[in-house]
């Protein structure tokens, strides 16, 4: 089974733009989850989306925002990037079955913004 | 307070021996996953291994097992017969709740860990 794949690897943006990002999960997977990792917060949950609808949301501003379409891949969005959003942005995919509740992580988008 | 607390930010062990990463945390809910996952330089998170809060038994998966004390609140990682390919950034996580509805991952800060020929 192809894991999680996430699109583009690497981003460079200038401040004031914005960005999207593409995650698509493991097959049979309907779960996926983002993540903002940097060196100063750490690892953040940022939302989850299951069946096209968002789950959970962690403490982000609505400049970050996602969505997921109906073959479960999904996108999350930056506007007005900051130069505070530099980060490796994680997706994760999971099966949303109480019995068996592990994320798989895909590799990451790297952003920096100049 | 911080939910997942990792008291080692770094360490350094000599190849195959025995490694035990430290992990505490909080929380209220009766239902809760705890995991460990491994980040390489390349970056991408891999998982290593799982334990449920209903779990009686402690997980184990190769030469990773999970030595869970509910009681304590702990759930250290042991990397039994360390190998160069196992330095990397240990991070421990938690989902509360469980399956649909649960929250996301929270992460503790990581143990960068460095195994020595």
């Amino acid at each position: 089974k192809a894991g999680v794949t996430q699109t583009p690897r690497y981003l460079i943006k200038t401040r004031g733009q914005q960005v999207t990002l593409s995650c698509s999960p493991i097959s049979g997977h309907r779960s996926v989850s983002w993540y903002q990792q940097t060196p100063g917060q750490g690892l953040q949950f940022l939302f989850e989306y299951f069946s096209e609808t968002q789950r959970n949301k962690g403490n982000f501003p609505g400049r970050f925002s996602g969505r997921q379409f109906s073959n479960s891949r999904s996108e999350m969005n930056v506007s007005t990037l900051e130069l505070g959003d530099s980060a490796l942005y994680l997706c994760a995919s999971s099966s949303w079955d109480p019995r068996v509740d592990t994320q798989y992580f895909g590799p990451g988008t790297r952003l920096t913004v100049l | 307070a911080q939910k997942i607390t990792q008291t080692q930010p770094g360490m350094f062990v000599q190849e195959k021996e025995a490694v035990t990463l430290d992990c505490t945390y909080d929380t209220s809910d009766q239902s809760y996953g705890l995991f460990w996952y491994k980040q390489p330089s390349s970056g991408e998170m891999i998982f290593l291994i799982y334990q449920g809060s209903y779990d009686e038994q402690n997980a184990t998966e190769g030469r990773y097992s999970l030595n869970f004390q509910k009681a304590r609140k702990s759930a250290n990682l042991v990397i039994s017969a360390s190998q160069l390919g196992d330095s990397a950034m240990y991070f421990c996580a938690m989902r509360e709740g469980r399956g649909g509805g649960a929250d996301g991952l929270t992460f503790g800060k990581g143990t960068h860990l460095i195994i020595q020929p």
